[in-house]
């Protein structure tokens, strides 16, 4: 089966930067997402990343170490908007798509 | 505009009365999986599909049925439902397996007492 996890909650300052980590045991891995997901709302998606390294988008940045199985998202200038549920997902090569519990980011001015 | 859409958002509904929640995307989407996401819990996978009439178990497939009888669609069905069964559902779908992002419906809340 597979395994995802990230922490439960951060706690972090407007303006400053937050790194969420997430670490999983997978077979037949085939990419690595993270998605933002506001209260009440749909997950929505932020970055992807299936080989080794950094992929920047913005604001925001994501790491993959395929041997290692770990991952990080990484967040900048952060704004009170960004207060939300950031949740790490691995798909497999048979198509089965896994989710962590997510990681609740408060910002707090 | 690219979306996916599910029916009905809201249900209230009793322990054993069949249900149907309706997935439709109009991106020409191969993949498609249905996500249940309970209070302090990630997305759960109930089942996928990788195109017409290729569907699979996901995570947590107990008391749920699906069918992909056409590329658009992709109904979750309850056929009889249970009170643990209460949970927000959510639909995605994606261009392929694999490496593309998932598109999410708005969500379907059901309440099963």
């Amino acid at each position: 089966g597979q395994n995802i996890d990230q922490p439960t909650e951060m706690t972090a300052t407007e303006g400053a930067i937050v790194q969420i980590n997430c670490t999983y045991q997978t077979s037949g891995f085939n990419g690595l997402f993270w998605y933002q997901q506001h209260a009440g709302e749909a997950p929505t998606f932020l970055s992807y990343n299936v080989l080794d390294g950094l992929e920047e988008k913005g604001r925001f940045s994501s790491f993959l170490s395929r041997s290692k199985g770990y991952s990080y998202l990484l967040l900048k200038e952060l704004q009170m908007k960004d207060s939300a549920s950031y949740l790490c997902a691995v798909n497999t090569n048979a198509g089965k798509s896994t989710f962590g519990d997510g990681t609740t980011l408060t910002v707090k001015p | 505009e690219a979306q996916v859409t599910q029916n009905p958002r809201y249900l209230i509904t009793v322990t054993g009365k069949k249900l149907t929640v309706t997935c439709s995307q109009n991106m020409n989407h191969e993949y498609m999986s249905w996500y249940r996401q309970d209070p302090g819990l990630g997305l759960r996978q109930i089942y996928y599909s990788m195109n017409v009439e290729v569907t699979d178990k996901g995570d947590v497939p107990e008391g749920y049925k699906v069918s992909r009888k056409e590329k658009r669609n992709f109904p979750l069905i309850l056929e009889s439902p249970s009170p643990n069964q209460t949970s927000l559902y959510f639909c995605a779908s994606s261009l392929s397996k694999g490496g593309y992002e998932q598109y999410f419906g708005p969500g379907t809340r059901l309440t099963v007492t």
